[in-house]
């Protein structure tokens, strides 16, 4: 069965540091693979999602994410932290439903505070 | 592009009440989805409707929660009766289609506080 794990609730770091959100996954066929962000009193918004086109995947507002089968890992990454970013990263993968598309699963989530 | 609307935002009820949420998803979205959020944890999936017939409702408690979709657009989540543990935010998500590679747009949720 599909599910994915994030590794570690809670992550800060310094205003222009690297952000590296962490996740792994776990699937017994080719995963499509996704971020979400959910900032305060928002609902959740895709910033990427992998679908075996490339390994490296560009989303929105400077983030990606590369797919490593070998790890089996879709770590989220971005060069340079802004205040903006503080928000809830989720992880998720989708679990197929035979003929009828897939669903969407969610790990627990890990928080990014940005120092300034 | 209007987005998926909630309704209400917030919901405060004692247990064993009863209670109800409504989601309008994104026009000619035929996919809808309801989450549960509990604090602390990633969003779970309680029920997936393609247009007005369920597709998957196996995390739904079915002895409490109950959902309805009419004509294929529109969606209620009820809870009946409530309990402690339904404290959570509800979400309301669709989709163009369902399919298994697809975006989803997700509504701001209702939170929803049992006493």
């Amino acid at each position: 069965a599909q599910s994915v794990t994030q590794l570690g609730s809670h992550v800060s770091v310094s205003e222009g540091a690297l952000v590296l959100l962490r996740c792994n996954y776990s699937s017994s066929v080719p995963p499509y693979l996704f971020w979400y962000v959910q900032y305060p009193n928002q609902g959740l918004q895709l910033l990427l999602k992998y679908t075996s086109a490339a390994t490296l995947v560009k989303g929105i507002n400077g983030f990606e994410a590369e797919f490593k089968k070998s790890e089996t890992s879709f770590h989220l990454t971005k060069p340079s932290a802004h205040m903006s970013d503080a928000a809830e990263y989720f992880c998720a993968v989708t679990r197929a439903l035979g003929n009828q598309g897939g669903k969407l699963i969610f790990g627990q989530g890990t928080e990014l505070s940005v120092k300034p | 592009e209007a987005g998926v609307a909630q309704s209400p935002r917030y919901k405060i009820i004692e247990k064993r009440q009863s209670v109800a949420f409504w989601c309008n998803p994104i026009s000619g979205h035929a996919t809808l989805y309801w989450y549960q959020q509990i604090l602390g944890q990633g969003p779970k999936l309680l029920i997936q409707f393609q247009n007005n017939g369920v597709v998957d409702d196996s995390q739904l408690p079915k002895d409490r929660f109950s959902a309805e979709r009419l004509k294929g657009v529109d969606s209620t989540l009820k809870i009946q009766p409530a309990k402690l543990e339904d404290s959570a935010v509800y979400l309301c998500a669709s989709s163009l289609g369902g399919a298994t590679n697809e975006k989803l747009f997700f509504g701001s949720g209702t939170q929803l506080s049992v006493l």
